[in-house]
C-alpha cells in the first residue's frame, strides 16, 4: 500500500517564526512532489511542486526533497496568522496517473 | 475566470434522490479526478479519467458513476444518495506529463438527509 504520512498537528508557531512541515512517503519510484495549502471548508490549492533532490523556493515558501530518505518538506519563512491552514503533501505515483495525499497537518500561526 | 468549476456549490438532498455534480475546465488536461473529503479521512478518490473513452475506479467508487461528456467536462452522479455520502466533493486536473501538477475546482458541499 502506497502511503504519504504526515503529522496532524496542530503545529502551533508564533508570527514572524519558520513553519516546518515534513512529509514521508513509502513508494520509491515516486518522481512528483507537491504541497497543498487548504483552507477550512474550502478546495487545496497547489502551492509547491518538487521534482528533483535538494530545494526549491518560492517566496517565502522552500520546499525540500530527499529521495534517498523518501522526505518531503516545507518550510515557511516569516510565518503569518494568514498561513494558518491545513497543508497536504501529495504524491505523484507514476504509471498509475494517481496522487497519493498525506491527511495533512494543521498550522496554526499565533499573532 | 477560474481554471476549474464546480457546480452546485451547495447542495441539500434527500435519501433517495439521484444527484449530479458537474465540473468544467479550461487548462486543457487531458486527466480528471472526483475526490470526496470527510473529516480526519482526508481525500479520497472516486474515480478518474484519462480521456472521453477512459474512465478508471478508484478507491471508493461504489454508489457512485461518473460521465466525461468531453475534454473539459467530467461528472460525477451518485445514483441513490445515501446520508454517508455527505461530504466535500472536489474535481481536479491533473497537468502536462513530466510536471503532473494537479489543480482543484472549488468544491461541493453535499448534505444528505
Amino acid at each position: 500500500q502506497k502511503e504519504v504520512e504526515q503529522n496532524s498537528g496542530p503545529l502551533s508557531v508564533p508570527e514572524g517564526a519558520i513553519a516546518s512541515l515534513n512529509c514521508t512517503y513509502s513508494d520509491r519510484v515516486s518522481q512528483s512532489f507537491f504541497w497543498y495549502r487548504q483552507y477550512s471548508g474550502k478546495s487545496p490549492e497547489l502551492i509547491m511542486s518538487i521534482y528533483s533532490n535538494g530545494d526549491k523556493e518560492d517566496g517565502r515558501f522552500t520546499a525540500q526533497l530527499n529521495k534517498a530518505s523518501q522526505y518531503v518538506s516545507l518550510l515557511i519563512r516569516d510565518s503569518q496568522p494568514s498561513d494558518s491552514a491545513t497543508y497536504l503533501c501529495a504524491v505523484y505515483a507514476p504509471g498509475t496517473y494517481k496522487y497519493i495525499f498525506g491527511t495533512g497537518t494543521r498550522l496554526k500561526v499565533l499573532a | 475566470d477560474a481554471d476549474v468549476t464546480q457546480t452546485p456549490r451547495n447542495r441539500i438532498t434527500k435519501t433517495g434522490k439521484r444527484i449530479m455534480l458537474e465540473c468544467s475546465q479550461t487548462k486543457g488536461h487531458d486527466r480528471m479526478y472526483w475526490y470526496r473529503q470527510d473529516p480526519g479521512l482526508g481525500l479520497r478518490l472516486i474515480y478518474y479519467s484519462f480521456d472521453v473513452k477512459d474512465i478508471n475506479k478508484g478507491e471508493i467508487s461504489d454508489g457512485y458513476s461518473v460521465s466525461r461528456q468531453a475534454q473539459a467536462k467530467f461528472s460525477l452522479s451518485l445514483e441513490s444518495a445515501i446520508p454517508n455520502q455527505t461530504a466535500l466533493y472536489f474535481c481536479a486536473t491533473g497537468g502536462i506529463a513530466g510536471l503532473n501538477e494537479q489543480f482543484f475546482g472549488p468544491g461541493t458541499r453535499l448534505t444528505v438527509l
